[in-house]
């Protein structure tokens, strides 16, 4: 079983441009998520989705865009990079959502 | 306002010693919390987790101990070995929250 995994594993991008990470998972769990995580500030969430169908914001949503067209995939939009991106990113499911989060081997993404 | 927190920023023990790694919450409403331990370079990876109708769980070397009445908990390693070495944070459940709020971390070093 593979879990939840990520792509790219990482990317150098140009301001300004546009880029999809990718994140999918085989555990069928209802909840996944998205997450920034900067040198000494932890993990910020970016966007979560409780269920197929259905997108919420997180404590630092602007910048990003989700979708949830199936159980499976949560991709996270940049529609126009800023520097202030750079970063980690971490992709996480989850059963429910009062529940244990698997997470994602991460994306680390350079905006210049 | 909420705040999942660490005392210790880095935390330095030798090979073979206990460890423990604290974390203070401030919401009394959160029901459940996790640790988390994350390796350089990798995503975060579930070590043990603890519902607030319990104050101790157990695990294979390592014990999550929660203290309600001051909003505290504590991760502790037995018999700590250098595999050891990585950021752990704790991650609180409040029901009022879209998803699981995590501490800022703290830097388990192991020396030989």
């Amino acid at each position: 079983t593979a879990g939840i995994t990520q792509a790219p594993t990482s990317q150098i991008l140009a301001a300004g441009r546009s880029m999809t990470l990718r994140c999918t998972q085989d555990m069928r769990h209802n909840a996944m998520y998205w997450y920034r995580q900067d040198l000494g500030l932890g993990l910020r969430l970016i966007h979560y989705s409780n269920t197929a169908g259905t997108t919420g914001k997180g404590e630092v949503p602007d910048g990003y865009s989700v979708s949830r067209a199936n159980t499976d995939d949560f991709p996270l939009t940049l529609a126009s990079a800023v520097p202030s991106q750079t970063s980690v990113y971490f992709c996480a499911s989850s059963v429910g959502r009062a529940s244990e989060q698997f997470f994602g081997p991460g994306t680390r993404l350079t905006v210049l | 306002g909420e705040n999942v927190g660490l005392h210790l920023p880095t935390l330095s023990v030798q090979e073979g010693d206990n460890s423990i790694i604290n974390c203070a919450y401030s919401n009394s409403a959160s029901d459940y919390f996790i640790w988390y331990k994350q390796e350089s370079g990798k995503g975060p990876q579930f070590i043990i987790d603890i519902r607030s109708n319990m104050d101790k769980r157990q695990g294979q070397r390592v014990t999550v101990l929660l203290n309600k009445t001051v909003k505290h908990l504590s991760l502790q390693i037995a018999a700590t070995q250098p595999g050891d070495s990585a950021v752990y944070f704790c991650a609180e459940n409040n029901p009022g929250r879209r998803a699981l709020t995590f501490g800022s971390g703290t830097r388990l070093q192991v020396q030989p």
